[in-house]
């Protein structure tokens, strides 16, 4: 079946480090790829996708590549903020299948002036 | 701005008490999901609407929770009667299934339910 793997937290950095969240997936055919984010108290938000194998999705300094050669769905962000401390979440959509989306567990990060 | 909006933010309620929590969705989606957040479960899918109708409840507990669409701008979720194993935030989101647009969900601020 289909699935997604997230790398488990907490993550916690320093302010300007480098950041990388890694993500995994199963699924047969070209999925469509998301990372989410929430912010304390809120809900998920889209922080980017990429629809075909190869694309990059990028937003706020965030990037992700679409590797269909190793299944991975990899966030980085090259200088982290106090800012970007929150719970990040991949996600995929089979294709050929209803609008629903299938959730990784979650990575929270901490990041620390 | 549009967004989806959610009622209560807050509950705190009794056990076996009924709890109703509403989403009005973004004028112009046409699916609508549920979703509970627990810190142990993570995030789950309870039930989604396409055009109104509930294409998938499976995630949701048949005996005690119930979801509907009376019209295109409210989508309900009901709990009947709660237990404290409810407790968790709820969250609504919508969306516009459409060819092109990459199936984005847009979440609502969620209700936090406490079960005493």
């Amino acid at each position: 079946g289909n699935s997604v793997t997230q790398m488990e937290g907490p993550v916690t950095l320093s302010e300007e480090a480098f950041l990388t969240i890694n993500c995994t997936y199963t699924a047969t055919g070209y999925p469509s790829l998301f990372w989410y984010v929430q912010y304390p108290g809120e809900g998920l938000q889209l922080l980017l996708k990429a629809t075909k194998a190869d694309d990059k999705g990028s937003n706020k300094g965030f990037e992700a590549t679409y590797r269909k050669e190793t299944t991975s769905f990899h966030l980085e962000k090259g200088s982290v903020q106090v800012s970007d401390s929150a719970v990040y979440f991949c996600a995929l959509r089979a294709p050929w299948t209803d609008y629903q989306l299938i959730w990784g567990a979650g990575t929270k990060l901490i990041i620390k002036p | 701005d549009a967004r989806v909006t959610q009622t209560p933010r807050h509950k705190v309620t009794e056990m076996g008490q009924e709890v109703t929590m509403r989403c009005q969705p973004i004028l112009g989606h046409n699916t609508v999901f549920w979703y509970r957040q627990t810190m142990m479960q993570g995030l789950e899918l309870l039930a989604y609407f396409r055009n109104r109708a509930p294409l998938d409840d499976s995630g949701m507990p048949k005996d005690r929770f119930s979801a509907e669409m009376p019209d295109a701008t409210l989508a309900t979720l009901k709990i009947q009667p709660s237990e404290p194993r409810d407790s968790a935030v709820y969250f609504c989101a919508s969306g516009l299934d459409k060819k092109g647009t990459h199936n984005e969900q847009f979440f609502g601020p969620g209700t936090r339910l406490t079960v005493l």
